[in-house]
């Protein structure tokens, strides 16, 4: 069994729907949670960045960590275009440099 | 402020052969991680340099090596190339301070072995 399990999609939405991206872990180490965004032929790009459990928000982005449940999530509103992507979680915890990722979940999002 | 660069972007290499990949971190980061992503494995952790010093390193047998010089730069060597080395190799800067650091990565080194 993986460390981290995501579902791989892909997951197609119309333009302008909520999307809801989510992780499962296993090791309850982790302390640190990431979401990357990939576009084909490049390389991650950091969207979110939390530390534990809570909330955090930034634009149209909200990622939600529920460590009693080894759970992540990542809420896109008002989806675009442009937001078709594979979106990658990835966690870790202190003192480890290695990131933790899953497998990514590809989105399309219909115009 | 510029972001982490790979060179080469592409390379085409025969089995058998070694390849040597570069990346430039973002100005003042001091930590580089090495990370290999292919559609089957995702993306697994290489190894990590600071200061020169490898830090940490993933579940990679000895052909895959690196270093990181005074300047930050780092590059990742593979030796005896094998096909299933062909993948994306993606390098990933932090600054780092005392608490875990956001990581950034280059748009990778697309590595084909034939």
């Amino acid at each position: 069994q993986k460390e981290v399990e995501q579902d791989p999609g892909p997951l197609s939405v119309p333009e302008g729907a909520i999307v809801s991206l989510n992780c499962t872990y296993s090791n309850s180490a982790f302390q640190y949670f990431m979401w990357y965004r990939q576009y084909s032929r490049k390389g991650p790009e950091l969207l979110m960045y939390t530390y534990s459990s809570g909330n955090k928000e930034d634009g149209r982005f909200t990622a939600q960590v529920d460590k009693s449940s080894k759970y992540i999530s990542l809420f896109i509103r008002d989806s675009q275009p442009s937001d078709s992507a594979t979106y990658l979680c990835a966690m870790t915890y202190t003192g480890r440099r290695a990131l933790t990722f899953g497998s990514g979940t590809r989105l399309q999002v219909q115009p | 402020k510029a972001g982490v660069t790979q060179t080469p972007r592409y390379l085409i290499k025969t089995r058998g052969q070694q390849v040597t990949l570069s990346c430039s971190p973002i100005s003042g980061h001091r930590s580089v991680s090495w990370y290999q992503q292919t559609p089957g494995q995702g993306l697994q952790f290489l190894f990590e340099y600071f200061s020169e010093t490898q830090r940490n390193k993933g579940n990679f047998p000895g052909r895959f090596s690196g270093r990181q010089f005074s300047n930050s730069r780092s590059e990742m060597n593979v030796s005896t190339l094998e096909l299933g080395d062909s993948a994306l190799y993606l390098c990933a800067s932090s600054l780092p301070s005392g608490r875990q650091d956001e990581q950034y990565f280059g748009p990778g080194t697309r590595l084909t072995v034939t």
